[in-house]
């Protein structure tokens, strides 16, 4: 069944480092990647995302890069600060269909 | 403000003894769906709506029921929780399912003894 397996599950940085987490996904037919920050005790909340038809998408430091034939993307992000600190979820899906998630990154940024 | 509620926050229950999540959207979404997060699995979702009196199983449905009677709500309903229930559950809504903005609620934290 479809799948999408992330990378690492946890990583920790230096305040001002740059962190990468990367996914992988399953199904070819997927078109749509979004990837959600859940802060502790809240749920997750939408931070960038990126369609089938683009190649990479930037949002102040935060980046998403997509490579269809090897069914990767990643997520970048630059200039860390401690507030970066959280779990993030990368997650596909394919036109109105489900999404589906990753198994999670907990992002530790220490200052 | 839009948002999602989910009611209760935090539920402590014993085994079989039935009981209900409430979601609640303001934004007239028509997608909602469920989810549970563990550790090391992610989000995997449970049950899902496209619309009023449309609901279909996700992921990981056994043990939980769901109704749409309304556009708005979106209740999750554990007829008989088992241990194996105690998780985190979210509640999320969108503008037409997966490939659009997922909005999530506060999440509950259900513990079955």
């Amino acid at each position: 069944g479809e799948n999408v397996e992330q990378h690492p599950s946890t990583l920790s940085v230096q305040e001002g480092d740059s962190a990468v987490i990367k996914c992988t996904y399953s199904d070819s037919a997927s078109n749509y990647f979004p990837w959600y920050k859940q802060e502790l005790g809240k749920g997750p909340q939408l931070i960038i995302d990126i369609r089938s038809n683009v190649g990479e998408k930037k949002d102040q430091r935060i980046a998403v890069t997509l490579n269809k034939t090897a069914k990767h993307f990643s997520l970048h992000i630059t200039e860390t600060q401690p507030e970066d600190s959280a779990v993030y979820f990368c997650a596909a899906s394919k036109n109105t269909g489900k999404l589906i998630f990753g198994q999670g990154t907990t992002l530790q940024v220490k200052p | 403000e839009a948002q999602v509620t989910q009611n209760p926050r935090y539920l402590i229950t014993v085994t079989g003894k039935k009981l209900t999540v409430t979601c609640s959207q303001n934004m007239n979404h028509e997608y909602m769906s469920w989810y549970r997060q563990d550790p090391g699995l992610g989000l995997r979702q449970i049950y899902y709506s496209m619309n009023v009196e449309v609901t279909d199983k996700g992921d990981v449905p056994e043990g939980y029921k769901v109704s749409r009677k309304e556009k708005r709500n979106f209740p999750l309903i554990l007829e008989s929780p088992s241990p194996n229930q105690t998780s985190l559950y979210f509640c999320a809504s969108s503008f037409s399912g997966g490939n659009t903005e997922a909005f999530f609620g506060q999440g509950t934290r259900l513990t079955v003894v």
